[in-house]
């Protein structure tokens, strides 16, 4: 089945606790994107990664790293989390291409929250 | 303002009735719209692709105004299973093929 696979779903951390949240695709897209999504504003872009070792900031990269050493896998990284990171986070993916074709395919989602 | 404006709604809709609904972006340059769906905090699927010269699929019709810039979306013969958040997303500009910019969302609720 082909799918985008985020984990953890759920965790609750402490403020300056380094963690990752793994996102894993089968489908050979190349592009993989992450968003974080609060009440009242919409998904916001973090990061996005073109290809393997081609990434690039989205709107709100501030605290977040991530890495694309391969193609399948697209972790980010929260190196010192703080209680403003508290949120919804999806990973995508999709083909690139036609950009009328630009579909993405969610990972189901993680929420963090950051005490 | 925001790249994306939805109305945040809710619109509350008999079932079987017909809701219609904009999207405005702010770039005169994007190159392409998306309607997304969402149910309650899960995972965003695609509606459908919106193309310049307006799509329908089954009861759902998309349709796009470049001279206003914004997008739009409408649902005939409602059913309770539309109940979600509809996302506007945009493309943007030839800068960056990557960057998408999504709305904060239209609520609809369908009654029966």
């Amino acid at each position: 089945e082909a799918q985008v696979t985020q984990n953890p779903r759920y965790l609750i951390t402490v403020t300056g606790k380094k963690l990752t949240v793994t996102c894993s695709q089968n489908m050979n897209h190349e592009y993989m994107s992450w968003y974080r999504q609060d009440p009242g504003l919409g998904l916001r872009q973090i990061y996005y990664s073109m290809n393997v070792e081609v990434t690039d900031k989205g709107d709100v990269p501030e605290g977040y790293k991530v890495s694309r050493k391969e193609k399948r896998n697209f972790p980010l990284i929260l190196e010192s989390p703080s209680p403003n990171q508290t949120s919804l986070y999806f990973c995508a993916s999709s083909l690139i291409g036609d950009r009328a074709k630009n579909i993405q395919y969610f990972g189901a989602g993680t929420r963090l929250s950051v005490l | 303002r925001k790249e994306v404006e939805q109305d945040p709604g809710p619109f509350n809709v008999p079932e079987g009735a017909t809701v219609a609904f904009n999207c405005t972006y702010s770039n005169s340059a994007s190159q392409s719209f998306f309607w997304y769906r969402q149910d309650c905090r899960k995972e965003p699927k695609l509606l459908m692709s919106v193309y310049s010269s307006g799509n329908e699929d089954g009861r759902f019709t998309a349709q796009l105004n470049r001279a206003s810039q914004y997008i739009s979306l409408l649902i005939r013969d409602s059913k309770l299973s539309d109940s979600a958040t509809y996302l506007c997303v945009v493309n943007r500009a030839t800068d960056s093929w990557g960057k998408l910019q999504f709305g904060a969302g239209t609520q609809v609720v369908v009654t029966p």
